[in-house]
């Protein structure tokens, strides 16, 4: 079955580091450009972080830019997203996602996870 | 970097069409051909609709159909279908090589 699955999510709280995995199954891993997209609880979609397929290429929003690092092991079909110094506004389900390239431009978003819910708070 | 910009809602009657608008900038819109839509309905992961403008993945109904021009972009929902009802966000990449999402539109099927 072709799925990303989340892991890693709970809760934190406020200044602690936080490590998200995704495992990629049913599709060549390594063919994708792959992002962390998240959501807060009630509000719209927010792309995080994105990289190319062979990790060429980093790319984070202005609001996590600094503390978050986005990684990938394609003999492990994985993808990796470490976020420290949490604060509350981090709080949201964070999606792992497949792009339809092997670039990390966001072309198109082709392939979600169910999510991981990260709740911080003091 | 703020949103692109979405109404916050569309309605329409089933079998009317309803468009969506995303407003963007020449740093992100209207500088690429990079904007793709996604569908999400309640507690579900986002689907993608479109991407690369106007290209509609395998499985997505021919009903859904997208455009742009200059910064703004439009999908368009012909024969309104019930099982339509949901939230829609646009996306693009942008010229300091990161994406952005429209603030959402909700579809409502009266």
């Amino acid at each position: 079955e072709v799925q990303l699955v989340e892991s890693g999510g709970g809760l934190v709280q406020t200044g602690r580091s936080l490590s998200l995995s995704c495992a990629a199954s049913g599709f060549t891993f390594k063919d994708h450009g792959m992002h962390w997209v998240r959501q807060a609880p009630g509000l719209g979609l927010e792309w995080v972080s994105g990289i190319t397929w062979n990790s060429g290429s980093k790319a984070y929003a202005d609001s996590v830019r600094g503390r978050a690092t986005i990684s990938r092991d394609n003999a492990k079909n994985s993808l990796y997203l470490q976020l420290n110094s949490l604060r509350p506004e981090d709080t949201a389900v964070y999606y792992c996602v497949r792009d339809v390239e092997a670039a990390n431009r966001g072309l198109g978003f082709d392939l979600w996870g169910q999510g991981t819910l990260v709740t911080v708070s003091s | 970097q703020s949103a692109l910009t979405q109404p916050r809602s569309v309605s329409g009657s089933p079998g009317q069409s309803v468009t969506i608008s995303c407003t963007g900038t020449d740093s992100d819109i209207g500088a690429y051909n990079y904007v793709s839509w996604y569908q999400q309905q309640p507690a579900k992961a986002p689907k993608l609709m479109i991407y690369d403008v106007t290209e509609r993945p395998s499985g997505v109904p021919d009903r859904f159909s997208a455009s742009k021009s200059g910064n703004t972009a439009s999908l368009t929902i012909s024969g309104l279908q019930a099982e339509d009802e949901g939230d829609y966000y646009c996306c693009s990449y942008t010229a300091s090589k990161t994406c952005i999402f429209g603030g959402g539109t909700t579809v409502t099927v009266l």
